[in-house]
């Protein structure tokens, strides 16, 4: 099955970009997603790019994709306190009816 | 837009016991999809259901079963409860078959003693 890696920590000064890596083994994976979850909450939506596409802008955030690589990347620029959370990326099966996860990135960002 | 309810939000029970965690999706949404994300860990899928059917099913053991009502609702059952099952539970929905981007509820936190 799909397996999805991410480095386990990331910190940053307020104010600076952040870089959050994935590496996915499945290159049928349709869709790849990028999720947040704060202390004690579910997860959160931030982003998601069809396989198809090398990269997407929304707001703050800037997804790159690299399918020769299985590499994805999240920028967040002009990164807040507020950011401070952990991310996830995952990856959609072919059916499109199971995400698999990485273990998460826990992202710091220092006033 | 109502989003996605889980009810409770945390649980304690005793190894062997039965547990039945409840999940109300996003208004539009018809598919649901239970994760279980261990302290630590990413999230692992369990099952997704479709239009009251099981539309996919990860690795779990068959002591984790589910049920989906035609208002798209749907239960999480887990028998004979083990300690390793204790972990935060999130439902997911999604719109149709093929269902993504998911919308996570803010989970149920079962911890088996």
């Amino acid at each position: 099955g799909e397996d999805v890696e991410q480095s386990l920590f990331l910190s940053v000064r307020e104010g600076d970009s952040s870089v959050i890596n994935c590496t996915y083994t499945d290159s049928s994976s349709t869709y790849l997603y990028w999720y947040k979850q704060e202390p004690g909450a579910g997860l959160q939506l931030l982003t998601y790019i069809f396989s198809n596409m090398d990269m997407k802008q929304d707001q703050r955030l800037t997804v790159l994709l690299n399918k020769k690589d299985k590499h994805l990347s999240l920028r967040i620029a002009d990164t807040q306190t507020g950011d401070s959370a952990i991310y996830f990326c995952a990856g959609a099966n072919n059916a499109g009816n199971m995400l698999t996860f990485g273990g998460g990135t826990r992202l710091m960002v220092k006033p | 837009e109502t989003g996605v309810t889980q009810s409770p939000t945390h649980l304690i029970k005793t190894r062997g016991q039965q547990v039945t965690l409840r999940c109300s999706s996003q208004s539009g949404h018809n598919t649901v999809s239970w994760y279980q994300q261990a302290l630590g860990q990413g999230p692992q899928f369990i099952f997704q259901y479709y239009r009251e059917e099981e539309n996919g099913r990860g690795n779990f053991p068959p002591r984790f079963s589910g049920l989906q009502f035609p208002n798209y609702s749907s239960e999480l059952n887990v028998n004979a409860l083990e300690l390793d099952d204790s972990a935060l539970y999130l439902c997911a929905s999604s719109l149709g078959d093929r269902g993504t981007p998911l919308h996570f509820g803010n989970g149920t936190r079962l911890t088996v003693t």
